[in-house]
């Protein structure tokens, strides 16, 4: 499976800030995933990031408020921009894991977002 | 109706018990079913695939029919280290070479000494 490093993995932010969530994977990748998994609920996906385009945004989200980054096939970055207390939640990047037959997802570990 | 449905939870069980997850998804084009298991403040990480045969890995089993779009995961002989959330997991394909993962909201398993 492939390996992600994910940071930070928690951080407490005043409303109005922003912040900058790295995943670095193991291994080059197409395509990776955002995800928000808000307090007792699923994990629903913010967007799709592909190296050399732009990332594709799901239904209700925002490139303005959640940026991506994809420079190359290993990395990517997600930012919660302009933060409200609405954006407390768990964020997580996502890769298809291609080693194997299961061909699965491998996550990150998750940045726990508290905005106050 | 949601795209991904499970059973509510939680479910409680002693050791020893066996204990079997539903879940219903909407989108009859999904082509991937899995089952991820989620611990406390963890990441979800893959527990098994399902396949349209059914398949066994140790204490579990899952089953999944297309037609009635239904997913179940059965757990034998539950361990204490079992308890965690267990989501249901549906993958479709979204074009351009693209899939996409749709989550149930997870059922919640406590198995008690």
């Amino acid at each position: 499976s492939a390996v992600i490093s994910q940071k930070p993995s928690r951080d407490i932010c005043q409303r109005g800030t922003s912040l900058t969530i790295q995943c670095q994977v193991d291994s080059q990748v197409t395509m990776m995933f955002w995800y928000r998994q808000q307090p007792g609920q699923s994990l629903t996906l913010i967007a799709t990031a592909n190296q050399g385009s732009e990332a594709t945004y799901e239904s209700g989200f925002v490139i303005d408020k959640f940026p991506i980054s994809r420079p190359n096939l290993t990395f990517s970055t997600l930012t919660v921009s302009n933060m409200s207390p609405e954006d407390s939640s768990i964020y997580l990047c996502s890769v298809e894991d291609r080693g194997g037959t299961s061909r699965g997802y491998t996550f990150g570990s998750g940045t726990r977002l508290t905005v106050v | 109706r949601k795209e991904v449905e499970q059973d509510p939870g939680p479910f409680n069980v002693p050791e020893g018990a066996t204990v079997a997850f539903n879940c219903t998804y909407s989108n009859s084009a999904s082509q991937s079913f899995f089952w991820y298991r989620q611990d406390c403040r963890k990441e979800p990480k893959l527990l098994m695939s399902v396949y349209s045969s059914g398949n066994e890995d140790g204490r579990f089993t899952a089953q999944l029919n297309r037609a009635s779009q239904y997913i179940s995961l059965l757990i034998r002989d539950s361990k204490l280290s079992d308890s965690a959330t267990y989501l249901c997991v549906v993958n479709k394909y979204s074009g351009a070479g693209s899939y996409q993962l749709t989550f149930g909201k997870g059922t919640k398993l406590s198995v008690i000494p």
